[in-house]
């Protein structure tokens, strides 16, 4: 067990530019999570999958926004037009069964500084 | 929607003292609640969960039990140490019978700094 993991760790993109980060979870866990967390701020939630399936999206997030899991596997989050409000440390993680008492397993984050 | 709301902090304590952070949420039936640990320059990591009332989750000295009543998961530990500064987020999973998402809630956490 390896544990969930991010890439990059940290992005410094200029305003207009597209990024994308990408989450490897603990590799038989079938749900992966994004979240955003901003300084002072618990998580937010973003968006979820259950294997391949992207079953929720917050309401908050932008059409800027996008997730996809290919393969029931690694995820990537990508973020085109980035904004400074952007700005943000994005979290994945990982969990497996179903409903909603299994342990969510998080990653170190992705650190985005939108200049 | 559901919620989480979580005492301000910081939490300033000497070594060995009584620590409680407190911890209230709402939500529709018999969520899950758990306590993550957010140490400096790392990521989130599950300190304890409770998954029906009146559970009792513990794991490093610290305690929490899940209080229907009040709709409470208050985090304990008897005496603290100086390794246990970190920021702590409360968080619940939607009960599965309510019928509704499975988004789960964070708090915005507490941040505790033990001192010597």
């Amino acid at each position: 067990d390896t544990g969930v993991s991010q890439d990059p760790r940290h992005k410094i993109t200029k305003r207009g530019q597209n990024v994308t980060f990408r989450c490897d979870p603990i590799s038989e866990h079938n749900r992966l999570y994004w979240y955003r967390q901003t300084l002072g701020q618990g998580p937010e939630f973003l968006t979820y999958f259950q294997n391949e399936a992207q079953l929720e999206k917050s309401r908050l997030l932008s059409d800027r926004f996008s997730a996809e899991r290919p393969k029931g596997s690694f995820s990537t989050l990508e973020i085109q037009r980035t904004e400074q409000g952007d700005s943000a440390m994005y979290l994945c993680a990982s969990s497996s069964g179903a409903g909603g008492t299994d342990t969510q397993y998080f990653g170190p984050g992705t650190r985005l500084t939108v200049l | 929607g559901n919620s989480v709301t979580q005492m301000e902090g910081p939490v300033t304590l000497s070594e060995e003292a009584f620590l409680t952070i407190n911890c209230t949420y709402t939500a529709t039936g018999y969520p899950s609640l758990f306590w993550y640990v957010q140490y400096p320059g790392e990521g989130l990591q599950l300190l304890l969960k409770a998954t029906k009332a009146d559970d009792k989750g513990s794991n490093k000295g610290f305690e929490a039990t899940y209080r229907k009543e009040t709709t409470s998961f208050h985090l304990e530990k008897g005496s603290v140490q100086v390794s246990d500064s970190a920021v702590y987020f409360c968080a619940l999973s939607p009960d599965p019978q309510s019928g509704g998402s499975y988004i789960p809630t964070f708090g915005r956490g507490t941040s505790l700094i033990v001192h010597p």
